[in-house]
């Protein structure tokens, strides 16, 4: 059973505001990820990270920023919030070795009012 | 570049008929394959995957079988039920990368009707 969470379920915000989208893990995994879901399902990396201090942008370009102080918490930061930020985001992990699967947490829907 | 292609949906099915989601991927290397499905309101979930060529991976009745030859791992499952109602993503584990990044098709709704 995959242990990762990530609060909240769903965040409703005015714009301006800054906001941080929690993901915590309690597998161990070195390896942590943000994804972006936009409406028609597709899923864009945005964030990753390698481990402890490390911290790469994916392949989609966005303005929130990740931060990787401890291995199990991986919390992304929107410094000012704008309704184009209204989506879904998931967090995921995985041991990052080829064949290795990424486990997922539940999302947080978020929009910006 | 590493890509994967997956049939469009939505697809819709009346209960017990007989499924397939064609996906095809493109990769410099040797990817392990992956299917995922997300069920609504939650997070992707690893369905099944398969490490290397003609490897099939299965679970809960689906299955899918690494084609090196056809580039391709399209999902099967022979009797539908209402609760495959989903999206399914099919999936590759970026091989350049170390197998560190995934990469996502773009998903495929199913309906299944009762």
């Amino acid at each position: 059973e995959a242990d990762i969470y990530q609060t909240p379920r769903y965040l409703v915000i005015g714009t301006g505001k800054k906001i941080t989208l929690e993901c915590s893990q309690t597998m161990g995994h070195d390896k942590m990820y943000w994804y972006q879901q936009d409406p028609g399902m597709e899923l864009h990396l945005i964030h990753y990270s390698y481990g402890v201090n490390s911290t790469e942008k994916g392949d989609l370009s966005s303005e929130s920023t990740v931060s990787r102080i401890r291995t199990e918490h991986f919390p992304l930061t929107l410094e000012s919030a704008r309704p184009s930020h209204t989506s879904q985001y998931l967090c995921a992990s995985s041991e990052g070795v080829l064949g290795a699967e990424a486990f997922f947490g539940q999302g947080t829907r978020l929009t910006v009012v | 570049g590493n890509s994967v292609t997956q049939m469009e949906g939505p697809v819709t099915l009346s209960e017990e008929a007989f499924l397939t989601i064609n996906c095809t991927y493109t990769a410099t290397g040797y990817p392990s394959l992956f299917w995922y499905v997300q069920y609504p309101g939650e997070g992707l979930q690893l369905l099944l995957k398969a490490t290397k060529a003609d490897d099939k991976g299965s679970n809960k009745g689906f299955e899918a079988t690494y084609r090196k030859e056809t580039t391709s791992f399209h999902l099967e499952k022979g009797s539908v039920q209402v609760s495959d109602s989903a999206v399914y993503f099919c999936a590759l584990s970026d091989p350049t990368s170390g197998g560190f990044k995934t990469i996502f098709g773009a998903g495929t709704r199913l309906f299944v009707k009762a």
